[in-house]
């Protein structure tokens, strides 16, 4: 069963636009969320976390948005740039779990 | 780059030969991993350490056996390869599920 649930499963962008990638969880226990960004080549790398005593965090052009009551969380990445492209992995994690539980990826494209 | 290595980086190898990889890291960080990423599938845990030879599975443990003796040390082990388990492997280090995971550059394994 796929703790974490994530779409779309590839994105194209035009440079400048908006991208939003979409997760959503089960288990109401995780409180951890963080989302990595994959390059090709590459091992995933941290790129931000929210935890859900805020129900946004912003670090420069990426933003995650996080509503509890929905059990749902995406990543913003605003004015797109073809740098930014790359496979985008949502996670979560909680009390009493040894392990991060990943989304199945979405790979996003940024034309110019 | 957070000290992690993975070795090798490449690998071909028969159908039913046993393989070993290697995972390294010089940061002292308790939990090591190891997840198999597929098209379609995201990262998905294999298993996981929680520190010397204290070791568990993931959802795709089949197949595969894990070793820790040294806490900078994580093997993982194909006892007798298939060619559905020709994948990409990554290496993950982290101070806890709750916090950032650190991911080597991956062993891509091809069984033929």
């Amino acid at each position: 069963q796929q703790q974490v649930k994530q779409s779309p499963q590839s994105l194209i962008v035009q440079k400048g636009g908006i991208s939003i990638i979409n997760c959503a969880y089960e288990n109401t226990a995780f409180d951890y969320f963080p989302w990595y960004q994959q390059f090709p080549g590459k091992g995933p790398a941290l790129l931000i976390a929210i935890r859900p005593d805020v129900s946004e965090k912003k670090e420069g052009r990426f933003t995650i948005s996080f509503n509890k009551s929905a059990k749902q969380f995406s990543l913003h990445i605003m004015d797109s740039q073809p740098g930014d492209s790359a496979t985008y992995f949502c996670a979560a994690s909680g009390p009493g779990a040894n392990n991060l539980f990943f989304g199945t990826g979405t790979r996003l494209t940024v034309i110019p | 780059d957070a000290g992690i290595t993975q070795s090798p980086r490449h690998k071909v190898t028969e159908t039913g030969t046993p393989v070993t990889l290697r995972c390294h890291q010089t940061e002292n960080h308790r939990y090591m991993y190891w997840y198999r990423q597929d098209p379609g599938h995201g990262l998905r845990l294999i298993h996981y350490s929680y520190g010397v030879k204290d070791t568990d599975k993931g959802e795709v443990s089949d197949g595969y056996s894990v070793s820790r003796s040294k806490t900078e040390d994580f093997l993982l082990t194909l006892e007798s390869a298939t060619s559905s388990q020709t994948s990409v492997y990554f290496c993950a280090i982290s101070g806890g599920p709750q916090r950032e995971a650190f991911f080597g550059q991956g062993t891509r394994l091809t069984v033929v």
